[in-house]
């Protein structure tokens, strides 16, 4: 069946540090590629999202890249805040990647 | 605008029990999804549904079944709880275009334990 993978499964940064997560997909149809943020009990809310016809996106800290070619595409923060720290997921054809668990340190 | 709705927020359920969970969207989206979210195995999607009165099979599927009787609601039945299925419980809900083509839109979770 279609996979997701993401790496790393954890990652520690110091404030002010940039953080960056990556995601391989299998589905060469697929053309959406969100990424959604977890706080702790709480559900998943979208952060940012890429288009397959998109190479790059940002949004003010928070910014993804996409390569088609090589089916994997990556979350960029920069400048990264204690209120960062959460999991997050990447998707693809509603496949879900295992989650990074983000933890900056003040 | 309450977004997604979950009820119950927790449950707790002997082994052979049955139990409904309800999702509610007041956005009018077509699309709604109920995933299980394990430690480790990131989520997975049981069910979702394109329309009022279609449902679909995800990737796991066994063990649920669920309705959308209504456009706003969509409901995840157990009809024989497993330990196998303690889990946390996600509903989503999409506008267009279901197959992973738009932004899910998460309730905050329905925490089932089955001892």
């Amino acid at each position: 069946g279609e996979n997701v993978e993401q790496h790393p499964s954890t990652l520690s940064v110091q404030e002010g540090d940039s953080a960056v997560i990556k995601c391989t997909y299998s589905d060469s149809a697929s053309n959406y590629f969100p990424w959604y943020k977890q706080e702790l009990g709480k559900g998943p809310q979208l952060i940012i999202d890429i288009r397959s016809n998109v190479g790059e996106k940002k949004d003010q800290r928070i910014a993804v890249t996409l390569n088609k070619t090589a089916k994997h595409f990556s979350l960029h923060i920069t400048e990264t805040q204690p209120e960062d720290s959460a999991v997050y997921f990447c998707s693809s054809a509603l496949i879900f990647g295992k989650g990074t668990t983000l933890s900056v340190s003040s | 605008n309450a977004g997604v709705t979950q009820t119950p927020k927790f449950r707790v359920l002997k082994t052979g029990q049955s139990m409904t969970l309800l999702c509610a969207q007041d956005m009018n989206h077509e699309y709604m999804y109920w995933y299980r979210q394990d430690p480790g195995m990131g989520l997975r999607l049981i069910h979702y549904s394109v329309g009022e009165g279609t449902t679909a099979k995800g990737e796991v599927p066994d063990g649920y079944n669920v309705s959308r009787l209504k456009k706003q609601n969509f409901l995840l039945g157990l009809e024989s709880a497993a330990p196998s299925q303690t889990s946390v419980y996600f509903c989503a809900s999409s506008q267009i275009a279901g197959g992973g083509t738009d932004t899910q839109y998460f309730g905050p979770g329905t925490r089932l334990t089955v001892l």
